[in-house]
């Protein structure tokens, strides 16, 4: 079955510090990806998606790449702030088939900023 | 415009009672999800409604819960009775259609003593 698997958390970093977040996933199909974000006490929110390989999801200075070849999508900013601290989760859906729309996620992975 | 709406937000109770949840979609939204997210896991569906009909409840574990989607509209999740395993939290989600955005309401934590 499909499944995704995140990076160990958590994750801490200083403000403007450089942030990667490691996924793979793995897939019976050709997905769409998708990282979420959960602030604290809030619902979770869908922060980017790339629905094809090479593609580049891009939003509020993050970015992942779609890469077929070694089944990642890779969360990535180039100078975190503190109100990026929240927990990310990657996932991955179908647009057809039987599991059409159906979210599969990672574990979630907890990000804490620093001043 | 008003996001996905959820309560209780947080709910204690004893192992063997009965618990509800309840969820307000986006309106006009037609998809309505429930998932299940343990602590330090990712959440996983349990069943999902297009208008009024669970189109997809194969995680369901059907012994213990149910769920109804009343006008296509609002949605109730129910457990009876509880264990002590099934404390999570617990996550509404309603897209337009099958396969678009899903937009996630803020959980319901449920503690089982």
């Amino acid at each position: 079955g499909d499944s995704v698997t995140q990076m160990e958390g958590p994750v801490t970093l200083s403000e403007e510090a450089f942030l990667t977040i490691n996924c793979t996933y793995t897939a019976t199909g050709y997905p769409s990806l998708f990282w979420y974000v959960q602030y604290p006490g809030e619902g979770l929110q869908l922060l980017l998606k790339a629905t094809k390989a090479d593609d580049k999801g891009s939003n509020k200075g993050f970015e992942a790449t779609y890469r077929k070849e070694t089944t990642s999508f890779h969360l990535e900013k180039g100078s975190v702030q503190v109100s990026d601290s929240a927990v990310y989760f990657c996932a991955l859906s179908y647009a057809g088939g039987t599991s059409y729309g159906k979210l599969t996620f990672g574990q979630g992975t907890i990000l804490t900023v620093h001043p | 415009e008003a996001g996905v709406v959820q309560s209780p937000r947080y709910k204690i109770i004893e192992k063997k009672q009965p618990v509800a949840f309840w969820c307000n979609p986006i309106s006009g939204h037609n998809t309505l999800y429930w998932y299940l997210q343990n602590l330090g896991q990712g959440p996983e569906l349990l069943i999902r409604y297009e208008n009024e009909e669970a189109v997809d409840d194969s995680q369901l574990p059907k012994d213990r819960f149910s769920a109804e989607r009343l006008k296509g509209v609002d949605s109730t999740l129910k457990i009876q009775p509880a264990e002590l395993g099934d404390s999570a939290v617990y996550l509404c989600a309603s897209s337009l259609l099958r396969g678009y955005e899903q937009f996630f309401g803020p959980g319901t934590r449920l503690t089982v003593l």
